[in-house]
Formats: structure tokens, C-alpha cells, sequence
């Protein structure tokens, strides 16, 4: 399996900041990398796919980059919103693995 | 709109088996461009990816439960379903539902809100 790790695990970060979450494969999955956003007591929600492209209705201040083992998320303004918990997932083969998760917390 | 709803017993006991299902509406799960995913999650913890099954029935397991999970589909009543033999505490969890993508195979656009399982006596 692909083992998935994320950094930092938690961060706090005032509105309007540009935070950096990183995600890292255990192996090369090329581009095939995706990343989800779960507030408490819902189900995730895709962001971004296939490492950097946006999902329909995702707003454009979520973006990710990456290839090979070495991912990140950028959200370049943060809004009160997008606090929450963020996982990156990868789909290159079955079984499909996530990391362990980043909790963005706001000022 | 798609739309996914798990629906089965919060609480199961040790030794027995877990059944859920997942009804899709706004959508059909006979669609050759999708599969049907199942997803849980522990309190306070990640997500675990179960396994997945196509409308041709087609299926794939995580090798880490395999020998107790069995993915169905029922396409006239646009469901399908998980069956989780021989539970133990480690199964507690709320479960998801979720939808493939059509346009990349592993990514899952559309979840149902979940559905807590205890597995208790």
C-alpha cells in the first residue's frame, strides 16, 4: 500500500493569510493525487484532483502543485470558512490511502 | 443533483455482521463511467478507504478487510450495498458512501452524510 504523510498535522493562521499544507507518498504516484477538505460531523469535500486540477465550484484560492512524492495545498487567502480538517488521497492503485490529515484552525 | 444516503443499524454486536446500504438519486447507478465506493472512519481519526464496486458489478477491496467485505449493487433500486462479517470493536465508525468520478478513476466527487456504527453487546 501507499502510505501517505502530511505536514503540519494542525496549524492556526488569521484571515488572509496564505497557508501551505504538504503531503508526502511513500512512493511515486506521478500526478494521481487529490485533496479533500471535512468539517466536523460532514463528509469530505474535493478540492483539487489529479494534484493541481480544481474541482467544479471550488474557489480558486484553493490550488495544488506536485509530482512524484512531494504535494502541496495552498490556500493564498484564508477565509473564516475554511476551517476545517484537510486530507490528501491518493489514487494511483487500490487500496486507495489517505494521509492522516492537517487541522486548519483560525485565529 | 446527485445524492447519496447510507441508511442500517447503529448498533451491531461483536461476532456479527454490518449491513448498509447507499441509495443514489439525481443519478444512475447503472452508469458505465462510475463506480460506488464505500469509505469509514473512526472517531477523531482518517479516513480508510473499503472498497469499491462498478455498475458491471466489478469490485476491489482494501486486502486489509478483504476477507470480511462483500460491495453488491442493485440497479433497479439504484443502491448498493456493504456487508462487514464477523465486526469487532475496531469496526466502529461512521461509514460513508461515495461516487467515482467519470473522468478520473480514484477520485470521489459526491458522499452521503454518513452513518454512525457501534458495534457493541
Amino acid at each position: 500500500d501507499i502510505q501517505m504523510t502530511q505536514s503540519p498535522s494542525s496549524l492556526s493562521a488569521s484571515v488572509g493569510d496564505r497557508v501551505t499544507i504538504t503531503c508526502r507518498a511513500s512512493q511515486g504516484i506521478s500526478t494521481f493525487l487529490n485533496w479533500y477538505q471535512q468539517k466536523p460531523g460532514k463528509a469530505p469535500k474535493l478540492l483539487i484532483h489529479s494534484a493541481s486540477s480544481l474541482q467544479t465550484g471550488v474557489p480558486s484560492r484553493f490550488s495544488g502543485s506536485g509530482s512524484g512524492t512531494d504535494f502541496t495545498l495552498t490556500i493564498s487567502i484564508l477565509q473564516s470558512e475554511d476551517c476545517g480538517t484537510y486530507y490528501c488521497q491518493a489514487s494511483l492503485s487500490v487500496p486507495f490511502t489517505f494521509g492522516p490529515g492537517t487541522k486548519v484552525h483560525i485565529k | 443533483q446527485v445524492q447519496l444516503q447510507e441508511s442500517g443499524p447503529g448498533l451491531v454486536k461483536p461476532s456479527e455482521t454490518l449491513s448498509l446500504t447507499c441509495t443514489v438519486s439525481g443519478g444512475s447507478i447503472r452508469s458505465d463511467a462510475n463506480d460506488w465506493t464505500w469509505f469509514r472512519q473512526p472517531a477523531g481519526k482518517g479516513l480508510e478507504w473499503i472498497g469499491r464496486i462498478s455498475a458491471t458489478g466489478s469490485t476491489n477491496y482494501n486486502p486489509s478487510l478483504k476477507s470480511r467485505v462483500t460491495i453488491s449493487v442493485d440497479t433497479p433500486k439504484n443502491q448498493f450495498s456493504l456487508r462487514l462479517t464477523s465486526v469487532t470493536a475496531a469496526d466502529t465508525a461512521v461509514y460513508y458512501c461515495a461516487r467515482g468520478t467519470d473522468y478520473v478513476s480514484g477520485v470521489f466527487d459526491y458522499w452521503g452524510q454518513g452513518t454512525q456504527v457501534t458495534v457493541s453487546s
